[in-house]
């Protein structure tokens, strides 16, 4: 069975860092492409940044430069390391399996940053 | 970035007909932007409901439908179920390599 589990939430200060895990099972990481989409309270779905399965990487315009996303291939593990958070940033942090239709969502982690 | 434009509200009747619609700021939706569209309920991680304009996952109720309408892509569900009251999010790919969510249809079912 497919599943996604998202981990490493929290309350973070403005200009702080954090990085969110995405537990990926009944599948490899390294043999599919996974994205990151958060959520805003109260707001609309935003795509943030995607790793394929060749290790490349994608970001969105609000994120580049700011976000990071990795992965370990022998953790099955997929991270995206968020660095001078912004209140903007505020979220539920979703990650998804992105090929296959996206046919696979986490269930989400919460990420607030405020002082 | 482009942006892509849902009507932020819609009523149908139970057994009723809606279509709703997604629009790209950079012109005609075309099959090459891969239309998805998404529902998403109170509390809960969104689902895919169409992908690739058209094309449903086995969970799809046959009363969603996508499709390619006026330049833009359309979901249309025909047959409204009260549980069919949620959010709805269009999704389009530019580039193939980056993705856009619109900003979502409230549905409300009554």
């Amino acid at each position: 069975e497919v599943q996604l589990v998202e981990s490493g939430g929290g309350l973070i200060q403005p200009g702080g860092s954090l990085r969110l895990s995405c537990a990926a099972s009944g599948f490899t990481v390294s043999r599919n492409d996974v994205s990151w989409v958060r959520q805003a309270p109260g707001k609309g779905l935003e795509w943030v940044s995607v790793i394929d399965s060749g290790a490349k990487t994608k970001y969105a315009d609000s994120v580049k430069g700011r976000f990071t996303i990795s992965r370990d291939n022998s953790k099955n593990m997929v991270y995206l390391q968020m660095n001078s958070l912004r209140a903007e940033d505020t979220a539920v942090y979703y990650c998804a399996r992105w090929n296959d239709y996206v046919r696979y969502w986490g269930q989400g982690s919460l990420v607030t940053v405020s002082s | 970035q482009a942006v892509v434009t849902q009507e932020p509200s819609l009523t149908v009747s139970p057994g009723g007909t809606v279509t709703l619609t997604c629009g790209s700021s950079t012109g005609a939706v075309t099959s090459g932007h891969y239309p998805y569209w998404f529902q998403q309920k109170p509390g809960q991680a969104p689902r895919t409901l169409i992908y690739d304009t058209s094309n449903k996952h086995s969970w799809t109720p046959a009363r969603f439908s996508g499709s390619l309408l006026g330049g833009e892509a359309a979901l249309t569900l025909s047959g409204a179920q009260p549980e069919d009251e949620a959010d709805y999010y269009c999704m389009l790919s530019y580039s193939g390599r980056s993705w856009v969510f619109g900003g979502g249809t409230k549905l409300t079912v009554l």
